[in-house]
């Protein structure tokens, strides 16, 4: 079946540096959305992206869809401790069931 | 006024007990799901609804049965319950069913069978 890689696994960074996470997928997408987890917490969503080659910020956060739709990035710029948290990306299966095929996630820690 | 809200936040049980676990939306959405969270925090879709009509059946045991009353409710049961189904269970809600959509998530159950 449809399977979004996601890596790392974990990151721990000094607060102040830069992270980034990347999924990659076999098939094309048709989208590709972005989901945050606080530990303790449940998914929040953050973002879809839909264009090739599509770049979206939100404050610290950049977002990237690759040009062949197979592929994301989202990077925090000067991470801080609110940062710290599980970041899915996940993607739509082909059929139109509203199906969410997650990544494995990345759990980013920051130490102050 | 919170949108997705879950009952019981925390389940512990014996194996081999029967429980379930409530879902409800007053986000006005069609659809409706339940996803299992295992230990390394990955997300499995189990079940989807939409207006009451089950939409996806991923590789479930069929000790696994969602009920949805109506479209802002959707429970989950599980029957004989074993260690392996030990795990953190999300309901979360989307507007319609499609490609594109939000998916709005509740709080979650964190289920711990003994």
């Amino acid at each position: 079946g449809q399977q979004v890689m996601q890596i790392p696994q974990y990151q721990h960074v000094q607060e102040g540096e830069d992270f980034t996470t990347y999924c990659n997928s076999s098939t094309t997408l048709s989208n590709i959305q972005w989901y945050k987890q606080r530990p303790g917490g449940h998914p929040v969503f953050l973002i879809q992206l839909v264009k090739s080659g599509e770049v979206k910020k939100q404050k610290r956060l950049t977002f990237q869809f690759g040009e062949a739709k197979k592929n994301s990035s989202l990077h925090i710029t000067a991470t801080q401790t609110t940062d710290v948290g599980t970041y899915f990306c996940a993607a739509h299966g082909s059929s139109n069931t509203g199906k969410l095929i997650f990544g494995q996630g990345t759990t980013l820690q920051v130490k102050p | 006024d919170t949108a997705v809200s879950q009952t019981p936040k925390y389940l512990v049980t014996q194996m081999g007990n029967d429980k379930s676990i409530k879902c409800e939306q007053n986000l006005g959405h069609d659809t409706m799901y339940w996803y299992k969270q295992d230990s390394k925090k990955f997300l499995k879709i189990m079940f989807s609804y939409n207006n009451k009509e089950l939409i996806i059946n991923e590789t479930v045991p069929n000790r696994f049965s969602p009920k949805s009353p109506d479209k802002a409710h959707l429970n989950l049961h599980i029957n004989s319950l074993e260690l392996g189904d030990s795990a953190v269970y999300f309901c979360a809600s989307s507007p319609y069913l499609g490609q594109g959509d939000t998916q709005y998530f509740g709080p979650g159950t964190r289920l711990t069978v003994l």
